[in-house]
Parts: C-alpha cells; structure tokens; sequence
C-alpha cells in the first residue's frame, strides 16, 4: 500500500482565492482525519469522517473551511476564500476504528 | 477543555542514555494514549499505543506507560541513538469507536553522539 497520499504537496496562493486539498487514504480504513499543524498550535483536529460520514467538525475554523468525502477513498479540504493565517500544513491521517493512523505527507500551505 | 500537554522545552541527551518524555492530560480520561515521532518536513508516524487498563508497554528500546492516577504518560528510550533525534507526540482518544484522536504540542529529542 501506498499509504495516504496527499496533494498538493506545497500550495501557494494569494488571499482571496479558493485552495482545494485532496487526500487519498488507505483502502480499507474507514476513519479519516484533516488535522493542521502550526508552531504556535501544534497539530489540531479540524474534522473526521467515520465510513464517509462528517462525525465532528467542530475543529473547522470559520465557515470559510469546508470537507466532504464523497466515497471512501478521496477526501478534500476547501478554503475559500483563502487569508495568510491560513498557512500551515494540512494533514490527512486514516485508522481503521481506533487502531494507529497512518498520516499523509502533508500539504504546506501558503497564502499571501 | 481537553488538553494534553508536554514539555515544550528540547530535551538534549547523550547517545546512550535513556530518555524520558512525559505527557499529562487535564479535563479529560482518555481510554487510549498514543505516541508518534514526527521528522522535520513528514506527518507523524505511530510508534506505541497504551490502554487505560495498562500500565505498561514495550516495543524494542521503547517503553510507555499509563499512570491514571497522576493523569501522566512517560515515554522512555532507552539506549538512544543520534538517530532518535524528532519531535516526539503523545495523542489520547476516548473509548468511543470512531477514534478522535488528541495531540500536545510535542516535545524535540536531540541525541547527541
């Protein structure tokens, strides 16, 4: 297995515009997570699908932020329209129940 | 609101000695603690998971165990080695099956040769 695959790798876009992040998790596993990461917040939570299904979003940040997972093997995470405090790196991890996540590579994100 | 933390200060030792990490949890009994090592530019990766009815487990140089009562979990490595040198997360998750997952903020190993 590939692992979770995430795209882009690095994303730079101006404020304003919309960015769609993609995640391809692991088949088999039916939980899926977005988490972004920041030095001054570490890794939060932002979303996770349990067998497709939105379970908790509470960690989106604004309305801004949105996720949808249309069937169990792609995910994408859109912010729009995009502001600089957006930038971080976006993570997208997938278990099976609550056995180890496996995370992606992450997609760094820069908005200016 | 549910925390976990972990000393946000770098923890330098030299190679060979046994480092120790410790993560604590306030407002919150998670069922499951986790630990992942995290390299500069990757997503974390699993290294141990520890049950709430668990005191203790090993895998190879590392140990972890689960104290309740003090809401701690300690993270050894004994042995360590240059490259052991990452950030290290400890994460916690209820007894809920869909497996939300909470992170501290990570603490950095420099193991020096």
């Amino acid at each position: 297995d590939a692992g979770v695959i995430q795209s882009p790798r690095h994303e730079v876009t101006e404020m304003g515009q919309e960015v769609t992040l993609r995640c391809k998790p692991i088949s088999g596993h039916n939980s899926l997570f977005w988490y972004r990461q920041t030095m001054m917040r570490g890794l939060e939570l932002l979303i996770y699908f349990n067998n497709n299904v939105p379970i908790d979003d509470s960690g989106m940040p604004e309305d801004r932020f949105s996720a949808k997972m249309p069937n169990a093997s792609f995910s994408t995470l859109k912010i729009q329209p995009s502001e600089p405090r957006d930038s971080a790196v976006y993570f997208c991890a997938s278990s099976l129940g609550r056995a180890d996540y496996t995370f992606g590579s992450g997609t760094r994100l820069t908005v200016v | 609101s549910q925390k976990i933390e972990q000393n946000s200060e770098a923890l330098n030792i030299q190679e060979g000695k046994t480092a120790t990490l410790t993560c604590n949890y306030t407002n919150y009994s998670p069922a499951y603690l986790q630990w992942y090592r995290q390299d500069p530019g990757r997503g974390p990766v699993f290294l141990l998971l520890i049950r709430e009815n668990e005191k203790e487990k090993r895998k190879e140089r590392l140990k972890v165990t689960f104290d309740t009562t003090l809401k701690q979990s300690l993270f050894h490595i004994t042995a360590s080695q240059p490259a052991d040198s990452a950030t290290y997360l400890c994460a916690a998750s209820g007894s809920s099956n869909t497996g939300k997952l909470i992170f501290g903020q990570g603490t950095t190993l420099q193991v020096k040769p």
